[in-house]
């Protein structure tokens, strides 16, 4: 079984300042991709990015990238230059290659103060 | 853009009641899934569906559960008799297609609370 791990359960950033959101996983598997979804208030979880294992290159959409460590099972979230817009709660989440199946964090509440 | 929907947004029942959660999906995709969140929980997947049958599960849907896609647009969750521990929101998805490479589009949610 898969377990991602987020050990900040809300973090607070200044508007056009930089976040980092942790998250941990465990598998005994290879191939897998890994996710950030965003949740803002009262809205739908909409897909931030997207992480394939065997892409050694940390994917990047704008201003929000990941820092992935296969070999630390470790897959954080940075967002540069943060906009009031980002304030949500941030899952990270874990699927096996092929499979159908999400398997969540418990998920960070990033606020972010004007 | 194109939306997954899901009505209603919070439906109250009593316990030992049947309830049926409705999700419209992206019309032109082909996989559906269901999840739910108990307050202060994780979101957990529940189960995954595809030409009208169930492609994968988990341990949590068992014989209370099951899915519907009744007819060219809807895809229902059913409880067949509702526990308190039935108490979460409930999230709709689809997909294009399954696997990984593939993003899962979530709707709103239903917040379902049993009394």
């Amino acid at each position: 079984a898969q377990t991602v791990t987020q050990s900040q359960p809300e973090m607070s950033v200044q508007e056009a300042e930089t976040v980092t959101l942790s998250c941990t996983y465990d598998t005994s598997e290879n191939n897998y991709y890994l996710f950030w979804y965003k949740q803002p208030p009262s809205r739908q979880m909409i897909l931030v990015i997207r992480q394939e294992a065997y892409k050694q290159q940390n994917a990047t959409e704008n201003r929000f990238s990941v820092n992935f460590q296969k070999a630390a099972k470790s897959f954080s979230l940075k967002i540069s230059d943060s906009q009031l817009g980002d304030t949500a709660m941030y899952f990270c989440a874990f699927m096996i290659t092929n499979d159908y199946k999400l398997s969540f964090g418990a998920g960070t509440t990033v606020t972010v103060r004007a | 853009e194109p939306e997954v929907t899901q009505t209603p947004s919070h439906q109250v029942t009593q316990m030992g009641q049947e309830v049926i959660l409705r999700c419209v999906p992206i019309s032109n995709h082909l996989y559906f899934y269901w999840y739910r969140q108990i307050l202060g929980q994780k979101v957990e997947f529940l189960v995954s569906f595809y030409n009208n049958e169930i492609s994968e599960k988990s341990e949590i849907f068992d014989d209370q559960f099951s899915v519907e896609r009744p007819d060219g647009s809807n895809f229902t969750l059913k409880i067949r008799s509702t526990k308190l521990e039935d108490s979460a929101m409930y999230f709709c998805a689809s997909s294009l297609t399954g696997g990984s490479s593939y993003e899962q589009y979530f709707g709103p949610g239903t917040r379902l609370t049993v009394t």
